[in-house]
């Protein structure tokens, strides 16, 4: 089925790790983006890419890198993993500009201890 | 500063009875609204949406209310289902040019009661 795909779908991890989430779509959508869901605070958005080849900060940036490879993957790398990043991690895509059908990934929810 | 926010973490409600979920927001900016629905393990997937040219739109079972000078919305479910039992989440965005960022409340837990 077409849509967005994230891998790992789970991940222990231990302070100071570092590791990539990978997830890539199959839509032919220009923009992706990286959001958290931590209990009680919805999802916030990490870092976005509006089209290949750029990258933004969102609103919780801080302790993570991203990169769009091609139209199709987005990469979220943390490079020295800490607790507070305990979370569970949502890759998203839409076509582009005035679309608003944000595509979902499955998640993954990373641990760190 | 939370700018999306749904006050009800949970909300129980018997089954073919009106399900109503509350969203209120802070930025004047906001010009466009959207209601998720997540179950567990899986994404969030869209439900329904509103401009703010409107105060209301209706998909089915699904009708979403906006008040603008109260900066307040609300999906209304008519009837409830078993199958509606998820996470709901209200988002918003508008204000800045050329993005498509949205911002996301905290969620409410809906159970339907047989």
């Amino acid at each position: 089925n077409a849509g967005v795909t994230q891998t790992p779908k789970f991940q222990v991890l231990k302070t100071g790790q570092s590791m990539t989430l990978q997830c890539a779509q199959d839509m032919n959508h220009n923009s992706m983006y990286w959001y958290r869901q931590d209990p009680g605070m919805g999802l916030r958005l990490i870092y976005y890419s509006a089209s290949e080849g750029t990258t933004d900060k969102g609103e919780v940036p801080n302790g993570y890198n991203v990169s769009r490879l091609n139209k199709r993957e987005f990469s979220l790398r943390l490079e020295s993993a800490a607790p507070s990043q305990t979370s569970v991690y949502f890759c998203a895509s839409t076509p582009g500009w005035g679309d608003w059908g944000y595509t979902f990934g499955s998640g993954t929810r990373l641990t760190v201890v | 500063d939370q700018q999306v926010k749904q006050n009800s973490p949970s909300l129980s409600v018997q089954e073919g009875r009106i399900s109503i979920l509350n969203c209120d927001y802070t930025n004047s900016m906001f010009d466009y609204f959207l209601w998720y629905k997540k179950y567990p393990a899986e994404g969030p997937t869209f439900l329904i949406s509103i401009s703010s040219i409107k105060d209301k739109n209706e998909d089915g079972r699904f009708t979403v209310f906006l008040n603008k000078s109260a900066k307040h919305l609300s999906l209304h479910i008519v009837p409830s289902q078993p199958g509606d039992s998820a996470v709901y989440f209200c988002a918003a965005s508008g204000g800045e040019k050329g993005a498509q960022k949205l911002v996301f409340g905290q969620g409410t837990r809906l159970t339907i009661n047989p």
